[in-house]
């Protein structure tokens, strides 16, 4: 069967780093996707991945290995409006999207 | 650019009756439509694709008359929810893509909360 895995529910510090990471396995892949969600409101884009190695974009960046089917998001500078849902998603050999299950981000002052 | 917007943004409705949501990519055209059903604290759940002018295509487990897609031009897609029961309470959210599959990016619109009393 195909499965993303991601934490539940992760913490952390206003102006801290946090890293959220995303394993999955899925039959084939093109590329995988981080959408941001809060409460009560539909997901917004924040990066896409299809070759390996660390995209960067702003205070967010997304690592991608696929030898080892795993992804992470990173947030720098926490800021408390970073509190939100973040789904990790698997394009696979049909183009279909897979989705995480979101993991929970609460930023603590 | 690439706005999508959804309409009702909420809906109360008692058991039985029939709820159509609309979902409209604004300035741009959409090829294909994705409806998404989300229960609290769980992921998005595909519930059906749609392409401009075919019949969609459902997820297993969908029931095709009870969700009614319609997707007639390039700019709007709706969602009726038949006979609604308390059930089919939940977050329903709509995106759409310039491209025949999901390989290009989903625009979300901002997702409607049904209510069935």
């Amino acid at each position: 069967g195909q499965n993303i895995d991601q934490p539940t529910e992760m913490t952390a510090t206003e102006g801290a780093i946090v890293q959220i990471n995303c394993t999955y396995q899925t039959s084939g892949f093109n590329g995988l996707f981080w959408y941001q969600q809060h409460a009560g409101e539909a997901p917004t884009f924040l990066s896409y991945n299809v070759l390996d190695g660390l995209e960067e974009k702003g205070r967010f960046s997304s690592f991608l290995s696929r030898s080892k089917g795993y992804s992470y998001l990173l947030l720098k500078e926490l800021q408390m409006k970073d509190s939100a849902s973040y789904l990790c998603a698997v394009l696979d050999s049909n183009y279909q999207l897979i989705w995480g299950a979101g993991t929970k981000l609460i930023i603590k002052p | 650019g690439a706005v999508v917007s959804q309409h009702p943004s909420r809906v109360i409705c008692k058991s039985g009756t029939s709820v159509k949501i609309e979902c409209r990519s604004l300035d741009f055209q959409a090829t294909t439509m994705f409806w998404y059903r989300q229960f609290p604290k769980q992921s998005l759940m595909l519930m059906a694709t749609s392409n401009e002018g075919s019949k969609a295509t459902y997820e297993q487990g969908v029931e095709k008359d009870k969700f009614l897609i319609n997707h007639a031009s390039l700019t709007l897609s709706t969602l009726t929810v038949t006979s609604a029961h308390p059930e089919d309470s939940s977050f329903y959210i709509c995106s759409a893509s310039t491209g025949q599959s999901s390989y290009n990016e989903q625009f979300f619109g901002p997702g409607t909360r049904l209510t069935v009393l």
